[in-house]
């Protein structure tokens, strides 16, 4: 079964500090990953996205890393804002020719705090 | 540019009442889905579509319809409301099979 795990589920740090949040995947055949933020009460929002030959993509001070051959991504938040505070879903996309292929994990809740 | 748009945002029913939630996009996409999410879970796929006029089951269909009359619909329909119903179901539409999910605000359902 397809799965993805994430960690840590929460998260405090301080205003300005950097952090990083964590995505391991079992998703076979792999397709592409993407990193969400999801808002309190609002619905998620795409930050990055990485292909299998991909191993790093940046969306302002959001950093993502891809290592397919441990079947891990990271996501490193540089010089947090309190505007950062959200949760932070990881998902996976199998390219299985099914449009139900997206892999969802329960996410890291980060709170800033200033 | 509206993107996803989803009505109502809040609702109470009681058990055993039925309602329908309305998902709308201005993107032209043709896939569309419905999920839940609860608290401690991932989002999990209720119901999606491939285009207009075609429906599929997803992770978590039970006690769940879809229909998608027009392109940019997506209406999901709880016939009798169960209290395991009470979630926040978001509706999200992409271009492609692979593409990036644009998502809806959300609408917080609690059943009594």
């Amino acid at each position: 079964k397809n799965q993805v795990e994430q960690s840590p589920q929460s998260l405090i740090i301080l205003e300005g500090k950097n952090c990083t949040l964590q995505c391991n995947y079992t998703v076979s055949p792999f397709s592409n990953l993407r990193w969400y933020k999801q808002d309190t009460g609002r619905g998620p929002v795409s930050l990055t996205i990485m292909t299998f030959s991909e191993n790093t993509k940046s969306n302002g001070r959001y950093t993502a890393t891809l290592d397919a051959d441990t079947k891990q991504s990271s996501l490193h938040i540089t010089a947090s804002q309190l505007s950062d505070s959200a949760s932070y879903i990881c998902v996976v996309s199998a390219s299985r020719g099914g449009a139900d292929g997206l892999t969802f994990g329960k996410g890291t809740h980060l709170i800033i705090q200033p | 540019n509206a993107g996803v748009t989803q009505t109502p945002k809040f609702r109470v029913l009681k058990t055993g009442q039925s309602m329908t939630l309305l998902c709308a996009q201005d993107m032209n996409h043709e896939y569309m889905y419905w999920y839940r999410q609860d608290p401690g879970m991932g989002l999990r796929l209720i119901h999606y579509s491939v285009g207009e006029g075609t429906t599929a089951k997803g992770e978590v269909p039970d006690g769940y319809n879809v229909s998608r009359l027009k392109k940019q619909n997506f209406l999901l329909g709880l016939e009798s409301a169960a209290p395991s119903q009470t979630s926040v179901y978001f509706c999200a539409s992409t271009q492609g099979m692979f593409s990036e999910a644009f998502f809806g605000q959300g609408t917080r359902l609690t059943v009594v």
